[in-house]
């Protein structure tokens, strides 16, 4: 069964960068489209970013300008940057596997991350 | 790109039947057959229950079913039972290899 785990600091000091990682186990990260999908409290979910096995990237075009996505396929993971946060970052973070970049099937989900921006 | 838009709330009785709408525009829902339905229990990750507008993923009970009519497109659950309470987000490609979520619309099982 696949399954995905995020990872990393759940406290990000704002003006700094958020850094995120997707481990994905009982499964390869080839062949596939992984997404990072976030949702502030209270609030609904909003699509980050998504890359492809071979490092193609997009983004949302509301966070294009401080988002980075990017795999690593030795290490069966890829990885979000969010830099410059503010509170309006503070959000529970999910990853999530889709099969292409206009099928939005996202069937598999990591329990998600939450991340605080506060000094 | 805009959030698509989703009501606040519905809510049913056990055994009736409820609809959630999903209206985005031609940009999105209404220019492909790319619409997704998710349930979010409180504390959970989202689960796929609709995917291509119509189709359901194995597991997911068969009262549930999409539809799509020009830029709405339409989650019902029927047969309403108290595990269905909920948050539901629809999902939409929106062109440019960007995918646009809705608002959430929270179900009650009253």
């Amino acid at each position: 069964q696949l399954q995905l785990q995020e990872s990393g600091p759940g406290l990000v000091k704002p003006s700094e960068t958020l850094s995120l990682t997707c481990t994905v186990s009982g499964g390869s990260i080839t062949s596939y489209y992984w997404g990072w999908i976030r949702q502030p409290p209270g609030k609904g979910l909003e699509w980050i970013g998504s890359i492809y096995y071979t490092g193609s990237t997009y983004y949302n075009p509301s966070l294009k300008s401080r988002v980075t996505v990017s795999v690593d396929t030795s290490k069966n993971q890829f990885s979000l940057r969010l830099n410059s946060v503010t509170a309006a970052d503070t959000a529970v973070y999910y990853c999530a596997r889709h099969p292409s970049m206009t099928t939005v099937t996202l069937s598999y989900w990591g329990q998600g991350t939450q991340v605080t921006v506060s000094s | 790109q805009s959030a698509l838009t989703q009501p606040r709330s519905v809510s049913g009785s056990p055994g009736q039947s409820v609809t959630i709408s999903c209206t985005g525009t031609s940009s999105d829902v209404g220019g492909y057959d790319y619409v997704s339905w998710y349930q979010q229990q409180p504390g959970k990750a989202p689960k796929l229950m609709i995917y291509d507008v119509s189709k359901r993923p194995s597991g997911v009970p068969n009262r549930f079913s999409g539809s799509k009519s020009g830029n709405t497109a339409s989650l019902t659950i029927s047969g309403l039972q108290a595990e269905d309470e909920a948050d539901y987000y629809c999902c939409s490609y929106a062109g440019n290899y960007t995918l646009v979520f809705g608002g959430g619309t929270k179900v009650t099982v009253l």
